[in-house]
């Protein structure tokens, strides 16, 4: 596609409940990233994939929170056992590398 | 000590004045600095990118980097009620390509 795709746009779950958050980034780029961004905030780095792998990590809150990409294209984040801290715009970038990101529209996820 | 600080504004400027935002970062081995613009409910837009010391020009911004200083800087010339907007500060150890954002500052142009 021509941009960063994330779906859902929105998500509203309840506390405790699993989600998945999806991200097709744009074709041919290397490098996914998923950050966090709560409002007043800047984005709160997740993880960085490069291709299939997860490069870094290191930024995933808890256990609670899992990303894949399995086949070095789309990727999904998981959270599991949501509490209604997790609540934010889940935003999703790629890139050849990190000196270029285009970011995808976000999901904004509500945890009640 | 946060890794990138910025000011949270709001900084208000009037139409066709210069606006400068400014960033210091913790990291003494970042490499690579970024300015980011987000409009409200938007996602981040790349605008600018500066890799060393001194001043980067392209149309009306300009990114200043100070590696001694750990400050890195965008001026905006002849500002616009469009620019009014979010401006996010990003630092990037080369090594680890983690980019770290600051929390923005918010610039509102006024006619």
């Amino acid at each position: 596609g021509a941009g960063v795709s994330q779906t859902p746009s929105n998500k509203v779950t309840e506390k405790g409940k699993y989600v998945e958050l999806r991200c097709d980034p744009i074709s041919g780029h290397t490098a996914l990233y998923w950050y966090r961004q709560s409002l007043g905030q800047g984005p709160e780095f997740l993880i960085y994939f490069q291709g299939t792998g997860a490069a870094d990590d290191s930024g995933l809150p808890n256990d609670r929170f899992f990303a894949v990409r399995p086949e070095g294209s789309v990727s999904t984040l998981k959270i599991q056992r949501t509490e209604r801290g997790d609540s934010a715009v889940y935003l999703c970038a790629s890139g050849l590398g990190a000196n270029v990101l285009t970011f995808g529209a976000g999901s904004r996820l509500t945890v009640l | 000590q946060k890794e990138v600080e910025q000011n949270s504004g709001p900084l208000s400027v009037p139409e066709g004045a210069i606006a400068s935002l400014n960033c210091t970062y913790s990291d003494r081995v970042s490499q690579s600095f970024f300015w980011y613009r987000q409009y409200s409910g938007k996602s981040p837009e790349l605008i600018m990118s500066i890799y060393s010391n001194g001043d980067k020009e392209d149309g009306r911004f300009t990114a200043q980097l100070n590696k001694a200083s750990q400050y890195v800087s965008l001026l905006i010339r002849d500002s616009q009620p469009s620019d009014s907007a979010t401006y996010l500060c990003a630092v990037m150890n080369t090594g680890f390509q983690k980019l770290v954002f600051g929390t923005g500052t918010r610039l509102l142009v006024s006619p």
